[in-house]
């Protein structure tokens, strides 16, 4: 059983669609986050949720709008699409008191 | 597909003293990257390394890539409890392909 999945692996969309990753993890864990992998190939974290409540919001434009249905799911929808927002996509989950993330497979999102 | 392989899984230090953690892939690394893992924090980037042979520092935590490109170590010196976490190396998953892959992670625990 995949501990945390993303779906889609690939998305491409045109520019100002909007579009929706999900992420689920069956782990159990408190605790979600979302980051993107930017340009350099450096992991730089989005968001972070603990038990469906916001905890982490880095400077994200307002265009990304995570939801958190339950502590098992944390989407993110992105409005708007702009080229800039292409990226690799990673979602991780992690246990109270525990120091290890576990990631998802990652998706990437191609902005043309 | 690549694998990235830690070791040691956990170590347990006495505060002062030195360790080393270290990464090995099973195919060329076309870039190495360190980060740490804390909970609630997100991942913590450390260093990136590209060249064979290329060594970086920061602080008190050096980071070599081996001539080969196939292993990396993350060496730290006198360790304190700020040290404490999950390091986790990722590399990228071939020439041209950019997304991340992650090593299994190594906990380290500093004790007075």
């Amino acid at each position: 059983d995949t501990a945390v999945s993303q779906t889609p692996k690939y998305l491409v969309t045109q520019m100002g669609n909007d579009k929706s990753i999900k992420c689920e993890q069956n782990l159990g864990h408190d605790t979600m986050y979302w980051y993107k992998q930017d340009s350099k190939k450096f992991l730089k974290i989005m968001f972070s949720y603990n038990n469906k409540e916001l905890i982490i919001n880095e400077t994200v434009p307002n265009r990304f709008s995570p939801k958190s249905p339950d502590k098992a799911h944390l989407n993110l929808h992105i409005n708007s699409l702009e080229l800039g927002d292409s990226a690799v996509y990673f979602c991780a989950s992690q246990d109270r008191g525990g120091n290890e993330q576990f990631f998802g497979p990652g998706t990437r999102l191609t902005v043309l | 597909s690549q694998e990235l392989e830690q070791s040691p899984q956990s170590l347990i230090v006495q505060e002062g003293k030195n360790l080393t953690i270290n990464c090995t892939s099973s195919k060329t690394l076309y870039g190495l990257y360190w980060y740490k893992q804390k909970y609630g924090e997100g991942l913590i980037f450390l260093m990136m390394l590209q060249k064979g042979g290329e060594e970086k520092s920061h602080e008190k935590i050096t980071a070599k890539l081996d001539e080969k490109k196939q292993q990396s170590s993350l060496h730290i010196t006198a360790s304190q409890p700020s040290h404490a976490g999950i390091y986790l190396c990722g590399a990228l998953a071939g020439f041209g392909n950019e997304k991340l892959t992650f090593g299994t992670g190594t906990r380290l625990t500093i004790i007075p």
